[in-house]
């Protein structure tokens, strides 16, 4: 399978844990994208990278919130302290002209 | 801001019968339109993108939508719908090679 695959695919955690979650990405690709989904939201956007370098950051991304792509093939995003409105769909996505989207992580924070 | 309306939040048809899911986007140049399939906790699956030319086009599982400037629109449509079907639909939009924005989706139930 040469699609974009994401670890875990599901998290369940406590209040004030960190987590990191994987993705890696079709292999051509050179952007990367981060995304949040909520219940009944469509994704929102998290950060961009173009290979190794992260390009844009959205507002969403609190300073609890770091992403790295350090050689430009997979991405880990990390959440620190994790509070329970971080509960969602981790989405990434990779893409040449066309983003496409890997399975998500499921993040519970209890 | 960039923004995309899919009005409806749920829709119910029939199998067999024909769907045609709205979509909206604000104002601004040609963007680069996208319609995604979600199923309960997967990914997106891209059914279908719009970025220049013919302004019917051809996706996936039978789909196509159609780009409409006027109307700022491109809403999705299938002439015959299966219940493998039902899922979470969302219409996206970017400017080129940059992020997506999404609709807040619309559900497809459909009935026997």
């Amino acid at each position: 399978d040469t699609g974009v695959s994401q670890d875990p695919r599901h998290k369940i955690t406590k209040r004030g844990q960190n987590v990191t979650f994987r993705c890696d990405p079709i292999s051509e690709h050179n952007r990367l994208y981060w995304y949040r989904q909520t219940l009944g939201q469509g994704p929102e956007f998290l950060t961009y990278f173009q290979n190794e370098a992260q390009l844009e950051k959205s507002r969403l991304l609190s300073d609890r919130f770091s992403a790295e792509r350090p050689k430009g093939s997979f991405s880990t995003l990390e959440i620190q302290r994790t509070e329970q409105g971080d509960s969602a769909m981790y989405l990434c996505a990779s893409s040449g002209d066309t983003q496409y989207f890997g399975p998500g992580t499921r993040l519970t924070v209890l | 801001a960039q923004s995309v309306t899919q009005p409806d939040i749920h829709i119910t048809v029939s199998e067999g019968a024909s769907l045609e899911l709205r979509c909206n986007y604000s104002y601004g140049a040609t963007p680069y339109l996208f319609w995604y399939v979600q199923s309960p906790g997967q990914g997106l699956q891209l059914l279908l993108k719009y970025f220049s030319g013919d302004t019917l086009v051809q996706g996936i599982k039978g789909f196509e939508a159609e780009f409409k400037r006027s109307q700022s629109s491109f809403n999705l449509r299938k002439p015959s719908v299966h219940w493998s079907d039902a899922a979470e639909y969302f219409c996206a939009r970017n400017p080129g090679y940059s992020t997506l924005t999404f609709g807040k989706g619309t559900m497809l139930l459909v009935s026997p």
